[in-house]
């Protein structure tokens, strides 16, 4: 199994709403990652997680809360977003837990709307 | 300052024709370097990577780059362009992080 999901592949939430994003991977690797990317414009790291510890935080608001319950699983919890947080929101993998520059494995996203 | 450049926002080219996408790097020291490639829509798949070694490097779908350290540059290319490589390409950078260029949207013309 070489593939990096997400669910779900769309997700609609209005600004009080709680929501989740779930990302899954069963290649063995030690690194997962969250990334947002907006239109026409390169992914953005927001959060780092290394051997299911967060490692790197990229100034995030809290309104975004990442959660690593397990070696092969992901998440981000969302509350209270705001229409500017509309956009694809990017898991990714690699396999060593302590290079986050090695190469990533990408799940195909899930595009977030906030109305 | 670190940085990343893909000095082409947006290239067209004619189906069977070569491809070359331009990325180049400002670092203390030779990165990690890597090219994806993203459909609409889609996530990000790696074509290729380099990290020491022989500086031409292949990659899937039939891409190849070249690091030239003289130059700070990581050139993608491909010899003959088909109209399914229509995409964006990512050039990114390893170092104690990821970071991407700004991207170059390719064009396939019939």
């Amino acid at each position: 199994d070489t593939e990096v999901t997400q669910t779900p592949k769309h997700l609609v939430m209005g600004m009080t709403n709680k929501k989740s994003l779930k990302c899954e991977q069963h290649m063995g690797h030690r690194a997962m990652y969250w990334y947002k990317q907006k239109a026409k414009k390169p992914p953005e790291l927001m959060f780092v997680y290394s051997y299911e510890k967060l490692s790197i935080n990229e100034s995030v608001p809290s309104r975004f809360s990442p959660e690593c319950p397990n070696s092969s699983l992901l998440n981000l919890h969302l509350h209270a977003l705001q229409p500017e947080d509309s956009a694809l929101y990017l898991c990714a993998s690699s396999q060593d837990g302590a290079a986050v520059w090695s190469e990533q494995y990408f799940g195909p996203g899930t595009r977030l709307t906030v109305t | 300052a670190q940085s990343v450049t893909q000095p082409d926002i947006h290239i067209t080219v004619s189906e069977g024709a070569s491809l070359e996408l331009r990325c180049n790097y400002s670092y203390g020291a030779t990165p990690y370097l890597f090219w994806y490639v993203q459909s609409p829509g889609q996530g990000l798949q790696l074509l290729l990577k380099y990290f020491s070694g022989d500086t031409l490097v292949q990659g899937i779908k039939g891409f190849e780059a070249e690091f030239k350290r003289s130059q700070s540059s990581f050139n993608l290319r491909k010899p003959s362009v088909h109209w399914s490589d229509a995409a964006e390409y990512f050039c990114a950078v390893g170092t104690n992080d990821m970071r991407f260029g700004a991207g170059t949207r390719l064009t396939v013309k019939p």
